[in-house]
């Protein structure tokens, strides 16, 4: 029982064009959205978050987007760079104090 | 400024073995969480010590056992390996329990990996 499912396991875009990740949930207590970016060798590192209140969240190259009503989310990375080639993780929780429920995991590969 | 140290980084057991794994949090940090991440799967919420008291736990059997120390740092113990064991167990820390926003400021280890024959 996937409560954050992440259907696309890798994903190859070009230098300077766009990356959109996506992610869908399923248990509509969840409220609090981040996204965390993964190296070999390395720990996860927190990205991007977004709560239910808001449909959208930007930082510099990255935006995240959510919609409520399909259970869904993305990112956008806007320009790609290969320093971005990673495992990119969905992660959900619910109000209070509840553990974060993570996606498989999406590997982005930027080509130069 | 030390982030988030975990050893050993690599570990072999065999099954029906015990194993120990240990985490130093950030410094300034004083809550742990330890995750389980399966080949091709995302981390999974093992369980969470504040105050060296378990403060949460998912949905992990009692093999799974932990121990957090008056310095903050903290140890997973697995009694009994079974193959499925086999993972990267990643620790991370934070200040207080994170609630809310507060999962923005949880910093992962590297993960110790841990492969059971």
């Amino acid at each position: 029982d996937q409560q954050v499912k992440q259907n696309s396991p890798s994903l190859s875009v070009q230098e300077g064009r766009i990356s959109i990740l996506n992610c869908d949930y399923t248990n509509s207590m969840f409220d609090y959205f981040l996204w965390y970016k993964k190296y070999p060798a390395e720990g996860p590192t927190f990205l991007i978050s977004i709560s239910s209140i808001k449909d959208k969240n930007e930082d510099g190259r990255f935006t995240v987007f959510l919609n409520k009503s399909a259970k869904h989310l993305s990112l956008h990375i806007v320009p790609s760079q290969p320093g971005d080639s990673a495992v990119y993780f969905c992660a959900a929780s619910a109000s209070g104090n509840t553990p974060l429920v993570f996606g498989k995991g999406t590997r982005l590969s930027v080509i130069a | 400024d030390a982030g988030v140290t975990q050893s050993p980084t690599h570990l072999i057991k065999t099954r029906g073995q015990q194993v120990t794994l240990r985490c130093s949090p950030k410094s300034g940090h004083d809550t742990v969480s330890w995750y389980q991440q399966a080949l091709g799967q995302g981390p999974q919420f093992i369980f969470q010590y504040y105050e060296e008291e378990e403060r949460q736990r998912g949905n992990f059997p009692d093999r799974f056992s932990g121990h957090q120390f008056p310095n903050y740092s903290s140890e997973l113990n697995v009694n009994a390996l079974l193959l499925g064991d086999s993972a990267l167990y990643l620790c991370a820390s934070s200040l207080g329990a994170p609630v809310g926003w507060g999962w923005e400021t949880q910093y992962f280890g590297p993960g110790t990996r841990l492969l059971v024959l």
